[in-house]
């Protein structure tokens, strides 16, 4: 099946540093993949969609230029939350799904991001 | 604008129980409706999806039927097992279009005991 991979697992920095992270299609093309964040005893919500070879679309209320996206490849999304702050503490999850409205989405196993 | 609600919000059943979870929806033009568990601390796995044109999936001990019109999925969890305990999860897709994307649910969390 579609495997979805999400590096680091959990990061810990201190408040001012900029956080990457990646979302990986391991055996399939994602044309567009999605960046959610949970915060605690809540559901996801979307923050992004990711494009290919194009701008990302960001939800309304998310800062585009703190949370920087990337999707340089058909396999590789990347998220960059930028001079990180305690309050951006969180776990993001990205999805991915393969092209046609039909397809299920894939979702990685999230990061847990922790700001001191 | 499409709200997502889950009923209960949290359950707790011995194990070998049959159970039912809810999920609500306030727009009923959607593209598809999809279950999924999540962990503690980990990402979602699918369970079912459903598109807008069926009533029901099943997949092993799960069923997920889905009324569109009454904007109601439930999903039926037969003989639970402790291993079931988890977050579900359920999430409507409003369209194909990639700019349309999920509306998830709060959620309702699960513990089966042994």
């Amino acid at each position: 099946g579609a495997v979805v991979s999400q590096h680091p697992s959990r990061v810990i920095c201190k408040s001012g540093t900029s956080v990457k992270i990646e979302c990986r299609s391991l055996d399939f093309q994602a044309t567009t993949m999605f960046w959610y964040r949970q915060f605690p005893k809540q559901s996801l919500m979307l923050m992004a969609t990711s494009n290919e070879g194009s701008k990302a679309t960001y939800e309304q209320g998310v800062e585009k230029d703190k949370f920087l996206i990337n999707h340089a490849s058909l396999t590789l999304s990347t998220l960059t939350v930028t001079s990180a702050h305690p309050e951006d503490s969180s776990f993001y999850i990205c999805s991915a799904s393969l092209t046609g409205g039909y397809q299920p989405q894939h979702f990685g196993d999230g990061t847990r991001l922790s700001i001191l | 604008k499409q709200e997502v609600t889950q009923i209960p919000a949290a359950l707790s059943v011995p194990e070998g129980e049959n159970l039912v979870l809810n999920c609500s929806f306030t727009d009923s033009a959607i593209y598809n409706l999809q279950w999924f568990r999540q962990d503690p601390g980990k990402g979602l796995t699918s369970l079912l999806l459903i598109q807008s044109s069926q009533r029901e999936q099943t997949s092993g001990r799960l069923n997920a039927s889905l009324d569109k019109s009454s904007g109601r999925s439930t999903l039926y969890i037969a003989a639970s097992q402790p291993g079931d305990s988890a977050t579900y999860l359920c999430a409507v897709r409003l369209g194909r279009d990639y700019g349309q994307n999920f509306v998830f649910g709060p959620g309702t969390r699960l513990s089966v005991l042994p």
